[in-house]
């Protein structure tokens, strides 16, 4: 299985970009890498999710290393309610459940 | 929006108790897993299903087992409940193709006295 490796914590102020970074050096051709997030006492949520473009969408921005062995989350104004663990994830699988593979994740703490 | 519901936020339950852990989504997806979550072991997969009545083992299956009669229900089922099963139940939805999100309910917390 295609493992991810992230920091275990980040920490950052409160309206200031935050980079979150995350190898996966044994990426395959089909993976899509996804990130989610879990809030406190809430399951983990989805944020985004890439192939090989860079990916923008409403909560953050998804930059992709040409070669794919690596990615970094992007959150351009962070707020406290961006305080999480944030979980960077291959999406395995070329038919079936394309289970996903939780690894420790980062825990972000934001900064007033 | 996709709802992902658990039937339970909290349970209490006693060792050799049979219990059952309901997972319901309404979206109509062929995808539906199982995991426990643990402080320093982050998300473990117990069990998945791609289809009704298809499931597949997970990274730690031991002492579960699993019901998938109908697509929008997943049954997660603790034979004989013991201490170290006491654990936070996360169950997830999604349709098939790794270029797609999949959705979690908020958890069941579980503890067996």
């Amino acid at each position: 299985d295609a493992k991810t490796t992230q920091p275990n914590s980040m920490e950052s102020n409160e309206e200031e970009p935050v980079h979150l970074p995350c190898n996966h050096s044994t990426i395959s051709g089909t993976d899509y890498i996804h990130w989610y997030r879990q809030l406190p006492s809430q399951g983990p949520e989805y944020v985004i999710h890439g192939l090989t473009s860079n990916v923008n969408n409403r909560m953050a921005s998804l930059a992709i290393a040409e070669d794919r062995k690596s990615s970094t989350l992007i959150l351009h104004r962070a707020t406290l309610r961006d305080a999480a663990v944030y979980y960077c994830i291959l999406r395995e699988g070329v038919k079936g459940a394309q289970k996903l593979v939780f690894g420790q994740g980062t825990r972000l703490t934001i900064n007033p | 929006d996709v709802k992902v519901t658990q039937s339970s936020r909290y349970l209490v339950k006693r060792t050799g108790e049979k219990v059952f852990l309901e997972c319901v989504q309404d979206m109509d997806h062929e995808n539906m897993f199982w995991y426990r979550q643990d402080p320093g072991l982050g998300l473990r997969l117990i069990y998945f299903s791609y289809d009704v009545k298809m499931k597949e083992k997970g990274d730690i299956p031991e002492g579960y087992s699993v019901s998938r009669e109908k697509k929008e229900r997943f049954s997660l089922i603790l034979e004989s409940a013991s201490t170290n099963q006491t654990s936070m139940y996360l169950c997830a939805t999604g349709i098939v193709g790794g270029y797609t999100e999949a959705f979690f309910g908020q958890g069941t917390r579980l503890t067996v006295v």
